[in-house]
């Protein structure tokens, strides 16, 4: 199968510990993102990049996340001292071309307790 | 700045009738496009349909299609035939100028009753 593969998938951790996501995108897709979503809502942008370069970040990202992707392969998500506003699900999407559809990887349910 | 309403939080519709769900969007911009997703339980995206804003007919993939009425800034998706596999929550997204990344709405839940 070569989706947009995420990693772990269900993520349970105590408030004040960091957390660390990684996804693995389609591998001819140079764009990738990450949404939140938390129950009963839609997605939430949180950052862009375009191969290496993360050319885009949401208000909704705060000091606490920071995303990487190096080599313009797979991209990671860390959250530094988990609250518990940060339960959700984190998708991520990787898609060919600007202004084309997105295609989205199972994503990773944190819990924050 | 785009902005998608979904209206209806919850959708029930009889196995094998045709149900359509509403999604209106709020742009500025002269090019756009207008997307449809699936969610299902295990909580993976699909990817339905696509509209593009200059796009003179109305998108069909199958036993999706979508209503789009560009003066009342209308995508309503339309699915045929409905299948107990179609039961899953779907989300109306868009681009817009200069938006690198899509905008949802808050979607509908679809229950497909036997």
């Amino acid at each position: 199968d070569t989706g947009v593969s995420q990693n772990p998938r269900h993520k349970i951790t105590k408030r004040g510990q960091n957390v660390t996501f990684r996804c693995d995108p389609i591998s001819e897709h140079n764009r990738l993102y990450w949404y939140r979503q938390t129950l009963g809502q839609g997605p939430e942008f949180l950052t862009y990049f375009q191969n290496e370069a993360q050319l885009e970040k949401s208000r909704l990202l705060s000091d606490r996340f920071s995303a990487e992707r190096p080599k313009g392969s797979f991209s990671t998500l860390e959250i530094q001292r988990t609250e518990q506003g940060d339960s959700a699900m984190y998708l991520c999407a990787s898609s060919p071309g600007l202004y084309t559809e997105a295609f989205f990887g199972q994503g990773t349910r944190l819990t924050v307790v | 700045a785009q902005k998608i309403t979904q209206t209806q939080p919850g959708m029930f519709v009889q196995e094998k009738e045709a149900v359509t769900l509403d999604c209106t969007y709020d742009t500025s911009d002269q090019s756009y496009g207008l997307f449809w997703y699936k969610q299902p339980s295990s909580g993976e995206m699909i990817f339905l349909i696509y509209q593009g804003s200059y796009d003179e007919q109305n998108a069909t993939e199958g036993r999706y299609s979508l209503n789009f009425q560009k003066a009342r800034k209308s995508a309503n998706l339309v699915i045929s035939a409905s299948q107990l596999g179609d039961s899953a929550m779907y989300f109306c997204a868009s681009w817009g100028t200069g938006r690198r990344a899509l905008t949802f709405g808050s979607g509908t839940r679809l229950q497909v009753q036997p």
